[in-house]
């Protein structure tokens, strides 16, 4: 059974704390991507990478920037964190032309 | 740029009625086109994709959806619903050149009354 995992389902932070938000996928995909999903929005694409070390952005990666030294592992940085960056963030991996495998999500709340 | 865009915000139907929910698209090239579902409380999931072949495509849970490339649209179907496909519907589009990234619409909220 494929898994991508969160490292939490609630996070609650203060305006100007780094957020590091972890995601690990376990099927061996080179693709992982961060979306944030906000209520009229749909989701939107904030970085992805295609292999360790590499990244793009995505179409809101203003306030962000993410990590990947590892295949399985991609983070999401918020180096200050802000009130408009409350939100559910989703983690996926796999690919554009087949599937995206999704984790359950991060609720981050910004205090 | 690509966009997709999803008719309905919120519908609201009763069980056994019929379900359409628009999709529409902005790219003229080729396309692999998606519909992932969110079931409350759970993650966000495959429903079904069309790459390429017959552009009515079946997916899980009875749902259907027809490619029609002249109206750049991609429709998702149901003859009868049932108060568990209540969650939200994600159109979704990717470049068929790249193999990474693809564009989700705003969604659907479907509530289905019992």
């Amino acid at each position: 059974d494929v898994k991508v995992t969160q490292s939490s389902r609630y996070l609650v932070k203060r305006t100007g704390e780094k957020v590091f938000l972890e995601c690990v996928q376990d099927m061996d995909h080179e693709n992982m991507f961060w979306y944030r999903q906000d209520p009229g929005l749909g989701l939107r694409l904030i970085y992805f990478s295609y292999d360790v070390k590499m990244k793009e952005k995505g179409d809101i990666p203003e306030g962000y920037s993410v990590s990947r030294e590892k295949k399985e592992r991609f983070s999401l940085i918020l180096e200050s964190a802000s009130t408009n960056q409350t939100s559910m963030y989703l983690c996926a991996s796999g690919t554009g032309r087949y599937e995206q495998y999704f984790g359950p999500g991060t609720r981050l709340t910004v205090t | 740029a690509q966009s997709v865009s999803q008719h309905n915000h919120h519908v609201i139907l009763s069980e056994a009625a019929s379900l359409e929910l628009g999709c529409n698209y902005s790219y003229g090239g080729t396309v692999n086109l998606f519909w992932y579902v969110q079931y409350p409380g759970q993650h966000l999931q495959l429903l079904l994709k069309y790459f390429s072949g017959d552009p009515l495509v079946k997916g899980i849970k009875g749902f259907e959806a027809e490619f029609i490339k002249s109206k750049f649209s991609f429709n998702l179907r149901k003859p009868s619903v049932q108060w568990s496909d209540t969650a939200e519907y994600f159109c979704a589009v990717n470049d068929g050149n790249r193999d990474d990234k693809i564009i989700f619409g705003k969604g659907t909220r479907l509530h289905i009354l019992p």
